[in-house]
């Protein structure tokens, strides 16, 4: 069955020092992931996706994510924190094998805080 | 930027009572969606929805769940006798084609609380 951990449930990175928050994943086939943010009150905010190619994907506020085959991995990263980016982050999956199309399986989220 | 969006921001309802969510997904997108994150749990999905029919469901959209498109814009869960059980915030979302490689995009949601 598919799944999706994140390890962490928060996170704690100063202000301008790099932030990991970390995915792994679990199919059958071939992944598609993605990123996304919840900030307080907020709905999910879609960040970057791997489909295919480059194992480097850049997306929205500086973010990016590498995808790692081997280690089943997709950590999202960013080099320089902003308090601003303190919010909840879900990794979630898509499989080619799977008999599903549509729906996406998520991580549990992790809390990113960034102290100033 | 276009936007999904989802109303009550809130419901407060009573166990049995019946409840519409409203959303109104992106305009040029297809295929619609609902999932629902109960407190401290993971997001789950619920049912995918396009051209008028249900795509796909999970277990948990059992027969007290029914989704609708009433007109061109909206697009509605509705819960028949709610349980507290349903509590949690539930979660809409567009994508503008299928296709593993699509995103969703998701409204705020709305928290719903069962009485």
């Amino acid at each position: 069955a598919q799944s999706v951990a994140q390890p962490e449930d928060q996170v704690n990175v100063a202000e301008g020092n790099p932030l990991t928050v970390k995915c792994t994943y679990s199919v059958s086939g071939n992944p598609y992931l993605f990123w996304y943010v919840q900030y307080p009150n907020r709905g999910l905010q879609f960040l970057l996706k791997y489909i295919t190619g480059d194992n480097l994907v850049k997306g929205s506020y500086g973010f990016e994510a590498e995808f790692n085959k081997s280690q089943t991995s997709f950590h999202l990263k960013k080099p320089s924190a902003l308090v601003s980016d303190s919010a909840l982050y879900f990794c979630a999956v898509r499989d080619l094998r799977s008999h599903s199309n549509y729906q996406l399986i998520w991580g549990a989220g992790t809390k990113l805080i960034i102290k100033p | 930027e276009p936007e999904v969006t989802q109303t009550p921001s809130h419901q407060v309802t009573q166990m049995g009572q019946e409840v519409i969510l409203r959303c109104v997904p992106i305009s040029n997108h297809l295929y619609f969606y609902w999932y629902r994150q109960i407190l401290g749990q993971k997001v789950e999905f619920l049912v995918s929805f396009y051209n008028n029919e249900i795509s796909e469901k999970s277990e948990i959209f059992d027969d007290q769940f029914s989704v609708e498109r009433p007109d061109g814009s909206n697009f509605t869960l509705k819960i028949r006798s709610t349980k507290l059980e349903d509590s949690a915030m539930y979660f809409c979302a567009s994508s503008e084609a299928d296709g593993l490689q699509e995103t969703q995009y998701f409204g705020p949601g709305t928290r719903l609380l069962v009485l």
